[in-house]
């Protein structure tokens, strides 16, 4: 059971929009619409962002929005402010009844 | 406000045992699969396994079967993670995680993880 690709970093000027790709297989992402992504700074504990693809938990900012096509999902960040800066995982349900997670993606603000 | 309280920081010599703690509060604990996940120095979190307190049905990523026990104590909202001979590769942070799943036709689906212990720094050094 592999980590799902994500890219290692991405950065983009304040304001600017940024997408986060997360590809697997169709035994995980493809397969199923348990996406999940997750917000993580230094020393700190990950923070739900999206679930189930594409839907926000009470008190996440709209400038955070999932999608999915086959075997890949994304997260986007519109509007991007300096708190952002932060490490992002994807994560997916996997047909072996387990979760797997994304290699992480750096989220730099220039 | 929900909370996963985990026991702290450990230090720890190579082949010792070692069981670790996460502590629910204010949620109905055996109802909610928790679940492990290990965050090795400088590294991407990965998911190691997850429990159902409330009969403790168990599943494990391959990656750490038979590597580290996952149990639970519903009676004291209470689940662990244990090893039984520690390795320097297992130093890392460990947190517990409340994941959201569903039941359909037999089979459990593991949604999302929306309440993160903050997290118990384990280190394994001679």
């Amino acid at each position: 059971q592999s980590a799902l690709t994500q890219p290692a970093s991405v950065s983009g000027s304040p304001g600017q929009s940024i997408t986060i790709s997360c590809t697997g297989t169709s035994s995980d992402v493809g397969g199923y619409n348990y996406v999940s992504w997750y917000q993580q700074y230094p020393g700190k504990a990950p923070k739900l962002m999206i679930y189930d693809v594409s839907n926000r938990p009470s008190g996440i900012s709209n400038r955070f929005s999932g999608s999915k096509s086959g075997n890949t999902a994304s997260l986007t960040i519109s509007g991007l402010q300096a708190e952002d800066e932060a490490d992002y995982y994807c994560n997916s349900y996997t047909s072996i009844s387990t979760s797997v997670f994304g290699t992480g993606t750096k989220v730099t603000v220039l | 406000e929900v909370q996963l309280v985990q026991s702290g920081g450990e230090v720890k010599k190579p082949g010792e045992s070692l069981k670790i703690s996460c502590k629910g509060s204010r949620y109905s604990f055996s109802g909610y699969w928790i679940a492990w996940v290990r965050q090795m120095p400088g590294k991407g979190l990965e998911w190691m396994g997850i429990i159902y307190p409330d009969d403790s049905d168990t599943r494990y990523s391959p990656s750490f079967q038979g590597q580290v026990t996952i149990s639970a104590d519903k009676s004291t909202s209470t689940a662990y993670l244990q090893w039984s001979s520690l390795k320097a590769s297992d130093t890392a942070i460990y947190y517990c995680t409340r994941h959201r799943a569903g039941y359909h036709k037999g089979t459990y689906y593991f949604y999302y993880m929306d309440v993160w212990g903050k997290g118990t720094a384990v280190t394994v050094s001679s």
